[in-house]
């Protein structure tokens, strides 16, 4: 396909695991990446993920990378209410400029305290 | 150190007038990135901008435009504005050269076309 695709929305309880789904376009893209938007807020780089990686563990955020069915999992430990956003997958597709990024639509987290 | 500052965050305008948007980077980043965030498309990519230069430009029409001064700052200028304009446009910099292409966004500037 031709877009970045999430779910949309993602609802959990607190204290469990969120698990955000995402499958990107290009199997080339070098780096993939997620980013958080808080309302009323800008986006806000979560992490990313180089392309010749399998997994990435940044204290409670583990990313997962499936290069072969372009797959990119966001999983956030001991989700809390304070992770409720929307959620972004991104890449930059070969041939695209360092900072043209393609994003997802986003996946609204919500957070059941 | 100060985070990317946009202006104005809020405005409202008429179909066929025309508005400029401001993006003040963080101090010492080169390029600015311009993105447009709707409900239906999502984040969209406009231009970028490094050492007042237009590196980059994304699928839309010549009525969007930018710049970038001596400084850093950015505008953006849509002419002859659109009921389909009304959006967030979120400005992204970076220090510029080559880096892992992480963005430092701005809060956006809301824009309603009535």
């Amino acid at each position: 396909g031709e877009d970045v695709e999430q779910s949309l929305f993602l609802s959990v309880r607190e204290g469990d695991s969120s698990v955000i789904n995402c499958t990107y376009t290009d199997s080339s893209s070098t780096y993939l990446y997620w980013y958080k938007q808080e309302p009323g807020a800008g986006l806000q780089l979560l992490t990313y993920i180089f392309s010749n990686m399998d997994m990435k563990q940044d204290q409670r955020l583990t990313v997962l990378l499936n290069k072969k069915d372009k797959h990119l999992s966001l999983r956030i430990a001991d989700t809390q209410t304070g992770d409720s956003a929307i959620y972004f997958c991104a890449e930059i597709p070969p041939g695209a400029g360092s900072y043209q990024l393609t994003f997802g639509k986003g996946t609204k987290l919500s957070v059941i305290p | 150190k100060a985070g990317v500052t946009q202006t104005p965050r809020y405005l409202i305008k008429t179909r066929g007038q025309q508005v400029t948007l401001s993006c003040s980077p963080i101090s010492g980043h080169r390029s600015v990135s311009w993105y447009q965030q709707t409900p239906g498309q999502g984040l969209q990519f406009l231009f970028e901008y490094f050492s007042e230069t237009q590196r980059n430009k994304g699928n839309f029409p010549g009525r969007f435009s930018g710049r970038q001064f001596s400084n850093s700052r950015s505008e953006m200028n849509v002419s002859t504005l659109e009921l389909g304009d009304s959006a967030l446009y979120l400005c992204a910099s970076t220090p510029g050269g080559r880096t892992t292409g992480e963005l430092f966004f701005g809060e956006g500037s809301r824009l309603t076309v009535l």
